[in-house]
């Protein structure tokens, strides 16, 4: 079973939409959750982290729900800009160190 | 600020041979991996470095050699390539001890193919 599972989509959606995308990870000893960015043949870049008491950056919301081992990502007023792939990614402890995990990704295309 | 500095950024071997990647961060930061990443499979930790002289295995570590003898360098050895290590790696630094914050600085990217 893969540390973290994502939909891969795409998801096509209009400008000024809100859009929504969930991420499973299998591990319950992950201890810190993280939604990144990654545009097409580029680097992933750290979008947000995620707290159980859920938190806004913006147009994005984040929530986490250790009980059911489940992260979101909400995105209102889509922007063309928002176009892009979305990862999920969880810190989790392995041999000697932290070490990040990544979903697949998701990925948004946000239309005109 | 170069970051994380990856070279090359494209190239094609021939299976058998071998290669080194390199990766090169200007930050001073302790801890530094390599990812691959491939269509369907998402990013996946190949080796890590806590700092310089240590070095550890992360999920798909075969076929790879790494060491970290400065803080600066970590080094990705391909030791007889074959087609399935034909991926997009990626180096990534971070100053974070144990990546709480969830912030790693990755390098560009560089596209091998193995024919």
């Amino acid at each position: 079973r893969k540390e973290v599972e994502q939909d891969p989509g795409p998801f096509n959606v209009p400008e000024g939409a809100t859009v929504a995308f969930n991420c499973t990870y299998s591990n319950s000893a992950s201890q810190s959750f993280f939604w990144y960015r990654q545009d097409c043949r580029k680097e992933p870049k750290l979008l947000m982290s995620v707290y159980s008491s859920g938190n806004e950056d913006g147009r994005f919301t984040a929530q986490l729900n250790r009980a059911s081992q489940y992260i979101s990502l909400l995105i209102r007023d889509s922007k063309l800009s928002d176009s892009a792939t979305y990862l999920c990614v969880v810190n989790r402890r392995q041999t000697g160190a932290n070490n990040l995990f990544f979903g697949t990704g998701t990925r948004l295309t946000v239309i005109p | 600020n170069a970051g994380v500095t990856q070279t090359p950024k494209f190239q094609v071997l021939k299976t058998g041979q071998s290669m080194t990647l390199q990766c090169a961060q200007d930050m001073n930061h302790e801890y530094m991996s390599w990812y691959r990443q491939d269509p369907g499979m998402g990013l996946r930790l190949i080796h890590y470095s806590v700092g310089a002289g240590i070095t550890d295995q992360g999920e798909v570590p075969n076929g790879y050699n790494v060491s970290r003898s400065t803080t600066e360098d970590f080094p990705l050895r391909l030791l007889s390539a074959a087609p399935s290590q034909t991926s997009v790696y990626f180096c990534a630094s971070s100053s974070d001890r144990d990546r709480d914050s969830g912030e790693l600085f990755f390098g560009e990217g560089s596209r091998l193919t193995v024919l």
